[in-house]
């Protein structure tokens, strides 16, 4: 079935550093991916998807291309903030019908 | 609009008791998971309706776990005979059900089986 696979954490940065969490997938066709942030104390929110290769992701700072070349989607920012410390996680849908598979998730530690 | 929420935020039970969850979705999302999510890993699923009909259970652990879906908006999980190895937080998810939609989840109940 479908999998993927990102970096473990924790990821330590200081505030306006660059930031990138590897994620690369196995999966049959070309599904849809997605990055889900977890923020301490609260549920999970979906940060970002892209639905075709090539297609690039974005929200509040934050992007990711769909690589179909190298099965990648790796999460970046140009400069984080400390209000991005958080858990992210990489997923897709598992099986027909849409459930997610996620990765282990990536926790951000970012430091004034 | 409202998001998704759950019910109870948490539950503290014994071993061997019966607890329901309650998953309330998006209003006219017709999709709707149910995770498990332990402590420093990703969420995995459990169970999955298109309407009120179960159509993917291969996530649930075994048959003392069991969800249902009776008019196609609140779910409720059920946990019979509750193990320590259940305790974890159980996230709901729903969705409109179309291709390549995000899912949008709840804020999670964490279940505690003393």
């Amino acid at each position: 079935g479908n999998s993927v696979t990102q970096m473990e954490g924790p990821v330590t940065l200081s505030e306006e550093a660059f930031l990138t969490i590897n994620c690369t997938y196995t999966a049959t066709g070309y599904p849809s991916l997605f990055w889900y942030v977890q923020y301490p104390g609260e549920g999970l929110q979906l940060l970002l998807k892209a639905t075709k290769a090539d297609d690039k992701g974005s929200n509040k700072g934050f992007e990711a291309t769909y690589r179909k070349e190298t099965t990648s989607f790796h999460l970046e920012k140009g400069s984080v903030q400390v209000s991005d410390s958080a858990v992210y996680f990489c997923a897709l849908p598992g099986r027909a019908g849409n459930m997610l598979t996620f990765g282990g998730g990536t926790r951000l530690m970012v430091k004034p | 609009g409202a998001g998704v929420s759950q019910t109870p935020s948490n539950k503290v039970t014994e071993k061997g008791k019966y607890v329901e969850l309650r998953c309330d979705p998006i209003s006219g999302h017709t999709a709707l998971y149910w995770y498990r999510q332990s402590l420093g890993q990703g969420p995995e699923f459990l169970i999955y309706f298109q309407g009120t009909g179960a159509a993917d259970d291969s996530g649930l652990p075994n048959d003392r776990f069991f969800a249902v879906r009776p008019e196609g908006s609140v779910s409720t999980l059920k946990i019979q005979r509750t193990e320590r190895g259940d305790s974890a937080v159980y996230l709901c998810a729903s969705s409109s059900g179309l291709a390549g939609a995000g899912q949008y989840f709840g804020p999670g109940t964490r279940l505690t089986v003393l």
